[in-house]
């Protein structure tokens, strides 16, 4: 079974300042990667599939990068509405699941 | 717009039943194979299941937690993916979402791009 680490578990930053996001596998996952934002009290929302690749609509101060096991989150410069949560979260087939990473927060400092 | 709204959430007894619904509108249902992910409060997403498009075979997998409790299905003329949960335990409670599954620029399908506003199933005595 494929799990997902996530690093840090908090991030504290100021609004304009860049953010990291670290999201690790057990095994390799080829660039089958996708993150997602969630804010309080609405669903996860997919930002990046592929790694790297920004869903319809969002912005362009998000992106991706990594392969085989390890992967970031960039957010170039944080806007007020980015501080969420965000998940990373892939798919394998022996077992057969889909599993999210446990989470990062980013909060306002 | 593409949407999707789930229903049927509430509060229910142990070892009850409940059946959830997920309408979509604004795509061809048919085509996308359909997830349920569900969060228990203060927790992350945790997948539930999901079940395949009609051209994919249309079976179900599960996750280990809800497996032979849990049964997705699904009614293409009705554009409603359904989610029958039996034997119902406390710690099934949560945000019960439902999602599209899809793919990027290969035949992978493993991430989710729409998702519903979520339904509160709450299992308590």
């Amino acid at each position: 079974e494929i799990v997902l680490t996530q690093s840090p578990a908090t991030l504290s930053l100021s609004p304009g300042e860049r953010a990291t996001l670290s999201c690790r596998a057990s095994q390799s996952v080829d660039s089958y990667l996708a993150w997602y934002q969630q804010k309080p009290g609405q669903a996860p929302r997919l930002l990046i599939y592929d790694a790297s690749n920004r869903a319809t609509g969002i912005p362009a101060r998000f992106s991706g990068s990594g392969s085989g096991t390890d992967f970031t989150l960039t957010i170039s410069s944080l806007e007020p509405e980015d501080f969420a949560i965000y998940y990373c979260q892939q798919r394998s087939y022996r077992p057969h699941l889909f599993t999210f990473g446990p989470g990062t927060k980013v909060d306002i400092k | 717009e593409v949407q999707l709204v789930e229903s049927g959430g509430g509060l229910v007894q142990p070892g009850r039943s409940l059946r959830l619904s997920c309408t979509a509108s604004g795509f061809t249902f048919g085509d996308y194979a359909m997830s349920w992910v569900r969060q228990a409060p203060g927790k992350g997403p945790e997948w539930v299941g999901f079940i395949r498009s009609k051209a994919f075979d249309g079976t179900a997998e599960y996750a280990a937690s809800v497996k032979g409790r849990f049964t997705i299905s699904r009614d293409d003329s009705k554009y409603i993916a359904y989610l029958q949960m039996n034997s119902l335990k406390s710690e099934d409670t949560a945000i019960y979402y439902c999602s599209r599954v899809t793919r990027g620029s290969t035949n992978h399908y493993y991430f989710m791009d729409v998702w519903g506003k979520g339904t509160t199933v709450t299992v308590s005595s």
